[in-house]
């Protein structure tokens, strides 16, 4: 089945470092992908994302490249503040499809 | 402003008793949806519904129900039937059809159970 995988949190950096989440992908066809992220308490929102192979998505100083030899979309961003702080989720959504298939979750910890 | 709006935030279930979480959204959206947020094992699909009076079962549908009467209006019930329903609900919106391109999310219920 359409499954979503992520690295396991949580996540600890200081300000200011560099930041990877790993994500990578099992579909049939060729799905949308999608990165949500959660701050506490709170529902999701889009971050951003990318429809077919090679697009990258971009916000916030987020990045994510959709990689169809490698199934992966994974999110990178180069200086995180503490306000990164959240839960972040990779998705997919499949092309004839309204559902959406979410990882896991990664806890993200941004200290000062 | 246009949202999904979720009530309560926070609700209590007593043995064998039904709740009903609230979800409307003034967004104009076709498709709503439920799901059930469980530490460490992100988003699971209890319901859908893509048109008024017209709903799907999710991945973990079992020990839930829905209706769909009103197009804002996608409320979830807990039975008792649900033996292990604390968790935090979540509840989504999106235009219909195959131009899905996001989900718009509500703040969430976290039920638990006394």
């Amino acid at each position: 089945g359409d499954s979503v995988t992520q690295m396991e949190g949580p996540v600890t950096l200081s300000e200011e470092a560099f930041l990877t989440i790993n994500c990578t992908y099992t579909a049939t066809g060729y799905p949308s992908l999608f990165w949500y992220v959660q701050y506490p308490g709170e529902g999701l929102q889009l971050l951003l994302k990318a429809t077919k192979a090679d697009d990258k998505g971009s916000n916030k100083g987020f990045e994510a490249t959709y990689r169809k030899e490698t199934t992966s979309f994974h999110l990178e961003k180069g200086s995180v503040q503490v306000s990164d702080s959240a839960v972040y989720f990779c998705a997919l959504r499949l092309p004839y499809g309204q559902n959406f298939v979410f990882g896991p979750g990664t806890r993200l910890s941004v200290l000062p | 402003d246009g949202g999904i709006t979720q009530s309560p935030k926070y609700l209590f279930r007593k043995e064998g008793q039904n709740v009903t979480l609230s979800c409307e959204q003034n967004l104009n959206h076709d498709a709503m949806y439920w799901y059930r947020q469980d530490p460490g094992q992100g988003l699971r699909l209890i319901y859908y519904s893509q048109i008024v009076n017209d709903f799907q079962k999710g991945d973990i549908a079992e020990g839930y129900s829905v209706s769909r009467e009103k197009k804002e209006s996608f409320p979830l019930t807990v039975t008792s039937a649900q033996k292990n329903p604390t968790a935090f609900y979540l509840c989504a919106s999106s235009i219909g059809g195959q131009r899905v391109e996001k989900l718009f999310f509500g703040s969430g219920t976290q039920l638990s159970v006394l």
